[in-house]
């Protein structure tokens, strides 16, 4: 069945580093690929999303671009902040209601 | 948009008890999701509603757990007996169409079975 693999976290970051978090998939036809944040007591939100191959999703300063070949939706940010605290969820739909969520990877952003 | 309201944010209780929890989807999305999360488990899909109607409810653990949604505006999930093991944060959450949308959470409740 359809997967999403994420790296383990914690990932511990100073204030202005660069952001990496992988996201690989597996899944049936053609996914839609998502990112979600989660902050300390709140529900998932949307943080970007990409429809089709090489799709790049972009918010907040985020990016990330969907790779059919190497089937990875990776999360990149070129500075964060220590507002960027927050579990990421990688996630996938492949045309039905059903998402597929990874484990989630939690960043901590010092200052 | 006041966006997905759940409530109560937070519920206590003993072993045994029924617990009600409650949410108000986005006006006009016409699905509803239902998910716990665990440390244990991270997140897991419970029951999918779509137009009011349940469609998928293969991930309610056990009869202990029921979920209906008598209105577009309006859901609940039933624990009964609750246990010590149902102890989570619940999340609603809402979407617009059902095929390939944006899902919108709610803020959860966290229970907490003693």
């Amino acid at each position: 069945g359809d997967s999403v693999t994420q790296m383990e976290g914690p990932v511990t970051l100073s204030e202005e580093a660069f952001l990496t978090i992988n996201c690989t998939y597996t899944a049936t036809g053609y996914p839609s690929l998502f990112w979600y944040v989660q902050y300390p007591g709140e529900g998932l939100q949307l943080l970007l999303k990409a429809t089709k191959a090489d799709d790049k999703g972009s918010n907040k300063g985020f990016e990330a671009t969907y790779r059919k070949e190497t089937t990875s939706f990776h999360l990149e940010k070129g500075s964060v902040q220590v507002s960027d605290s927050a579990v990421y969820f990688c996630a996938l739909t492949s045309g039905t209601y059903k998402y597929i969520f990874g484990t989630g990877t939690r960043l901590k952003v010092l200052a | 948009d006041a966006g997905v309201i759940q409530s109560p944010r937070h519920e206590v209780t003993e072993m045994g008890q029924e617990v009600t929890l409650r949410c108000k989807p986005i006006s006009g999305h016409n699905s509803l999701f239902w998910y716990r999360q665990t440390m244990m488990r991270g997140l897991e899909l419970l029951i999918y509603f779509n137009n009011n109607v349940p469609i998928d409810d293969s991930g309610m653990p056990e009869d202990r757990f029921s979920a209906k949604m008598p209105n577009a505006s309006f859901s609940t999930l039933k624990i009964q007996p609750s246990e010590p093991r149902d102890s989570a944060v619940y999340f609603c959450a809402s979407s617009l169409a059902w095929r390939d949308s944006t899902q919108y959470f709610g803020p959860g409740t966290r229970l907490t079975v003693l």
